[in-house]
């Protein structure tokens, strides 16, 4: 398995530009979520999704889209990018604790993201 | 909501030394608790988690944390600290019952010194 991919690794990007953030996973996890990290704020959750077509709000959602069509693929959109989101950006999967009992997060190494 | 609070920005510990790093959450049910490492410049790293049982649990690397829900805390030790431990610390609660999300705390980071 290899587990959560996220691509790009490294990206830089003009004010106003739009690009997605791709997050994919082969182990057949029903949840999948987007975390941004911030230097002193932790990992903080943008979205998050219990399964294909559906998807809700986290913490800090403004700015960014999601859209979940299959079960391996969570793509985050940035419309209009802002220095603001400027950030590292972590894609995390789970299965449920319904299935076994217990759940962690399984994470992406992250794409780092520079906004100008 | 649920939160976390990570009381302790940054810690330094001499090589050998006892480590306890800090953690306090809100939760209104029975929180679900993580300990994540993240050394520089790398991605997260699961050391231990809690659901119910036995409320000292016991994860990778010697690292142990105990849940303690009368303090609303869940704080992490390990008797004998490496220099391969230097990293950030994240506590985490799970931001509901099913395993959807982590809310996280803002980190530890700790230093070893020698």
């Amino acid at each position: 398995n290899a587990g959560v991919t996220q691509t790009p690794k490294f990206q830089v990007l003009k004010t106003g530009q739009s690009m997605t953030l791709q997050c994919a996973q082969d182990m057949n996890h029903e949840y999948m979520s987007w975390y941004r990290q911030d230097p002193g704020m932790g990992l903080r959750l943008i979205h998050y999704s219990v399964g294909a077509g559906i998807t809700d709000q986290g913490e800090v959602p403004n700015g960014y889209n999601v859209s979940r069509s299959t079960t391996e693929d969570f793509p985050l959109r940035l419309l209009s990018a802002a220095p603001s989101q400027t950030s590292v950006y972590f894609c995390a999967s789970s299965y449920t604790r319904e299935q076994y009992g217990s759940y962690e997060q399984y994470f992406g190494p992250g794409t780092r993201l520079t906004v100008t | 909501a649920q939160s976390v609070t990570q009381p302790d920005i940054h810690i330094t510990v001499s090589e050998g030394a006892s480590l306890e790093l800090r953690c306090n959450y809100s939760y209104g049910a029975t929180p679900y608790l993580f300990w994540y490492v993240q050394s520089p410049g790398q991605g997260l790293q699961l050391l231990l988690k809690y659901f119910s049982g036995d409320t000292l649990v016991q994860g990778i690397k010697g690292f142990e944390a105990e849940f303690k829900r009368s303090q609303s805390s869940f704080n992490l030790r390990k008797p004998s600290v490496h220099w391969s431990d230097a990293a950030e610390y994240f506590c985490a609660v799970g931001a509901d019952q099913a395993g959807t999300a982590l809310i996280f705390g803002k980190g530890t980071t700790l230093s070893v010194s020698s």
